[in-house]
């Protein structure tokens, strides 16, 4: 069965600054990654994903995120936070075969706060 | 991408009743998935919902407390039978992208139950 870890439940960064939010995963065979997030109040946006091909993968509202097979990570980044950034973001994986393909595992969130 | 909406978007229930949550998106789709969100926590998969089948429930799940319709390719219900605190969560339907690999979804349905 397939698993994701976000190590973080909270990550403060200052307006301007890089931010990396973090995500590990654990599937058997090659993996599908997503990051997705949630404003209060609302429903799971799609970020970006990982599917095959370059491992710097880009996505909406500058948002990139690095998958590293070795490490089995899949850490968000952006170069320049925004207040507006500040939501719960998840990461979350399908496997690329076989039973339960379709199914999408979800880490446990984490909260972004940008401070002005 | 689908556009997905969800019915009612937020209610409040009392305790031994039941409500359903309507999925409706604007575009013929093959999977649709129910999740649910506890306070604070993480989403969790309730069933797949494909048309013209029984919906598959994860483990915890059953079809006595979460029924699921799936009558054509654009729509959904998910009822919450006989409802007790620990049901409040948001609910949130979902669809596969296709060929895109993303799942897409609604805005999500906020159920207190008192």
């Amino acid at each position: 069965a397939q698993s994701v870890a976000q190590p973080e439940d909270q990550v403060n960064v200052a307006e301007g600054n890089p931010l990396t939010v973090k995500c590990t995963y654990s599937v058997s065979g090659n993996p599908y990654l997503f990051w997705y997030v949630q404003y209060p109040n609302r429903g799971l946006q799609f970020l970006l994903k990982y599917i095959t091909g370059d491992n710097l993968v880009k996505g909406s509202y500058g948002f990139e995120a690095e998958f590293n097979k070795s490490q089995t990570s899949f850490h968000l980044k952006k170069p320049s936070a925004l207040v507006s950034d500040s939501a719960l973001y998840f990461c979350a994986v399908r496997p690329y075969s076989g039973a339960g393909s379709y199914q999408l595992t979800f880490g446990k969130g984490t909260k972004l706060s940008v401070i002005p | 991408s689908a556009v997905i909406s969800q019915k009612p978007s937020r209610d409040i229930c009392q305790r031994g009743t039941s409500l359903t949550i309507q999925c409706q998106v604007d575009s013929q789709v093959t999977m649709m998935f129910w999740y649910r969100q506890q306070p604070g926590q993480s989403l969790t998969l309730i069933a797949t919902a494909n048309q013209g089948s029984e919906a598959t429930y994860e483990s915890g799940f059953v079809i006595d407390k979460f029924p699921i319709s799936r009558p054509n390719l654009t729509f959904s219900t998910l009822t919450v039978s006989n409802m007790s605190p620990e049901d409040s969560s948001i609910y949130l339907c979902s669809v596969d992208g296709q060929d895109s690999y993303e799942q897409y979804f609604g805005p999500g349905t906020r159920l207190t139950v008192t």
